[in-house]
Formats: structure tokens, sequence, C-alpha cells
């Protein structure tokens, strides 16, 4: 079975200021990787994802993951913050042959002045 | 590409009566899922259909929830008899390949 594990429920950062939103993931076979963005009240936007090939992935508004398959990890990184990337951060895995996507639990990303 | 659509956006109801939701995929996408977030907490995978064929059912689903997908196109979830702790936010996905794009999700309330 797979699982996912954020490990920080909370993460407040000052605008300008580096972040980096920790992922590690559990599973017996191969992955597929993802990071989703919710803001309040919508649906789940997808950020990036790693399927295969370059273990750094870039997504939109300036985020980038690292896969490492030996840290079984996937953080999600952003050099510079701004007020409008809070939200709620799920990173999600899918092996090969499920379907499904396991969630973690979210880590809420609070950007202030 | 329109994106995934979800109908109603919000929905209040009593314990005990019955709600249905409804799903509009991304037109090409064989691959449509149901999945349920309750607050603070990730989504949680429901049921999963193949164009009209439904290939899996999470034990969250229980006897009171069923979900169709009659011509392969849109999909709906019926809850029967809702209870409070149904209350959560129902979110529908669908995918072509590997990557599921959700929709904005259905808010249920049960009093």
């Amino acid at each position: 079975a797979q699982s996912v594990t954020q490990l920080d429920s909370q993460v407040p950062v000052f605008e300008e200021a580096p972040v980096e939103l920790r992922c590690n993931y559990s599973s017996s076979v191969s992955v597929y990787l993802f990071w989703y963005v919710q803001y309040p009240n919508q649906g789940l936007q997808l950020l990036l994802k790693y399927l295969s090939g370059s273990t750094l992935v870039k997504g939109i508004n300036g985020f980038e993951a690292e896969f490492n398959k030996s840290q079984t990890s996937f953080h999600l990184r952003k050099p510079s913050v701004h007020i409008s990337d809070t939200a709620e951060y799920f990173c999600a895995v899918r092996t090969g042959t499920a379907s499904k996507l396991t969630f973690g639990t979210g880590t809420r990303l609070q950007v202030t002045l | 590409d329109t994106g995934v659509s979800q109908d109603p956006r919000h929905k209040i109801t009593k314990r005990g009566q019955n709600v249905t939701f409804r799903c509009d995929p991304i037109s090409e996408h064989n691959r449509l899922y149901w999945y349920r977030q309750t607050l603070g907490q990730g989504p949680e995978f429901l049921t999963y259909f193949q164009n009209e064929a439904q290939l899996e059912k999470s034990r969250l689903l229980s006897d009171r929830f069923s979900a169709e997908r009659p011509k392969g196109s849109f999909s709906t979830l019926e809850i029967q008899r809702t209870e409070q702790g149904d209350s959560a936010m129902y979110l529908c996905a669908s995918s072509q390949k590997e990557t599921q794009y959700f929709g904005p999700g259905t808010r249920l309330l049960v009093l």
C-alpha cells in the first residue's frame, strides 16, 4: 500500500523569503508524484508532477520539486514567496498499477508581510 | 478545454434526505474519479470509472453511496439517508493518462 507524509501541518513565512514544503512517501513499486494547491473553498489545482526522467521538475507560479528515490521524498520549493501563495498544499502519490491518488494531510502555507 | 465542472457547488440538507451530485469531466478524458475531503484532511479516494465501467470502489463507499457514469461522459454521486458524518467536500477529477484534473468540488452540509 502507498502512503504520503507531509511533515509540517503549517509553515509560516515572510513574503520574498524562500520556502520548502516537505513530502515523504512509501511505496514498494515505482511511483508518480504530484503537488496540488488548494485555495479556500476551491478544488485542487495541479502545481507540478514527476512521472519519469529528470528528478528536478518545475511547475507553475515559480514552484519546483525534486524527486529523491533513495530518501523517498518529493519536497516542494520556491525561492521567493508572495502573499498570493497563501494556500493549502497537498502532496499525492500514484503507483503505476493503481489509478487512485493517495494524498498527504496537507501543509498550510501562510505568507505574511 | 473548459475544465472539470461540478454541480451544485454547495448543498445543505437535513439528516435522512437523499442528495445527488453531478460531475462533468474534461471532454476527451475517459477516466473519472470521486474523492471526499473533510476539514483539515487531504482528499480520500471513493471510486473510479473508466468510460462507463466502475472499476474500483473504496471501503469508504458505504451501501448508502452509489455512483454512475451511464454513457461514459458525466457522472453522478448519490448519497441516500444522509448522516451528519457525510458533511464534507466531494471532489471529482478526470484524466486521460497519469495526471488527474480536479473540479471545484461540492460542499455538503448535513444538518
